[in-house]
């Protein structure tokens, strides 16, 4: 699976947009990239996956670059409770029959601010 | 609506004892995992079970087996524990489904070994 680069903290203030970016200049043609948080320690919170073309959801945005090799998580209006990790995971969703490998960086520590 | 469970959700253990981990998920997914997150850092895939009967390691087997006792069950045996396995241990699910899988993750075992 590709690595994947961020940087290690952010600021937000609450209210304003949350762009995390992600590098992920080795990602091959088959490889998905997902975002997950991860609360204060609780267990990682799947937010949004995505393979070429831009995603959305109820939690977030995801714009992937058209090279692929990189890609912003968009929080549209960041709340306190967003303060989390998150992390950018490029993997294969599944090989055949194995399972999902996810393998996590150090990921962004997102801090929102009233 | 359970999700991932995760039993106890803390543990003390003097070095050298055993003890089990374990981890019950109610949404019929194929593929469990166990991961370690050390303090400030990203989590670290020990083993997964890609399906009932099958396990493989992962980034950090040594000094752990697993057992997937069913479908529902995945376990994570330390037979004689350390201080360096002092850490808090996460159990996730997923379901192959071509690319898109999602993980789900339990609360976390924390650890001690003394």
């Amino acid at each position: 699976d590709a690595k994947t680069t961020q940087p290690p903290s952010m600021d937000c203030a609450e209210g304003r947009a949350a762009n995390l970016p992600c590098n992920h200049s080795t990602i091959s043609g088959n490889e998905y990239v997902y975002w997950y948080r991860q609360i204060h320690s609780q267990g990682p919170q799947y937010i949004i996956h995505g393979l070429k073309n831009n995603e959305t959801n109820e939690m977030a945005s995801l714009i992937i670059t058209e090279d692929r090799k990189s890609s912003t998580l968009i929080l549209p209006h960041a709340t306190l409770r967003d303060t989390a990790v998150y992390y950018c995971i490029v993997s294969l969703g599944s090989k055949g029959n194995a399972g999902n490998m996810l393998t996590f960086g150090g990921g962004t520590r997102l801090m929102v601010k009233p | 609506n359970a999700g991932v469970t995760q039993t106890p959700k803390f543990q003390v253990l003097k070095t050298g004892q055993s003890m089990t981990l374990q981890c019950a998920q109610d949404m019929n997914h194929n593929s469990m995992y166990w991961y370690r997150q050390d303090p400030g850092m990203g989590l670290r895939l020990i083993y997964y079970s890609a399906s009932e009967g099958t396990t493989d390691k992962g980034e950090v087997p040594n000094g752990y087996n697993v057992s997937r006792l069913n479908k529902r069950e995945f376990s994570l045996r330390l037979e004689s524990a350390a201080p360096s396995q002092t850490s808090v241990y996460f159990c996730a699910s997923s379901e192959v489904r071509g690319f898109n899988t999602e993980a789900f993750f339990g609360q976390g075992t924390r650890l001690t070994v003394v």
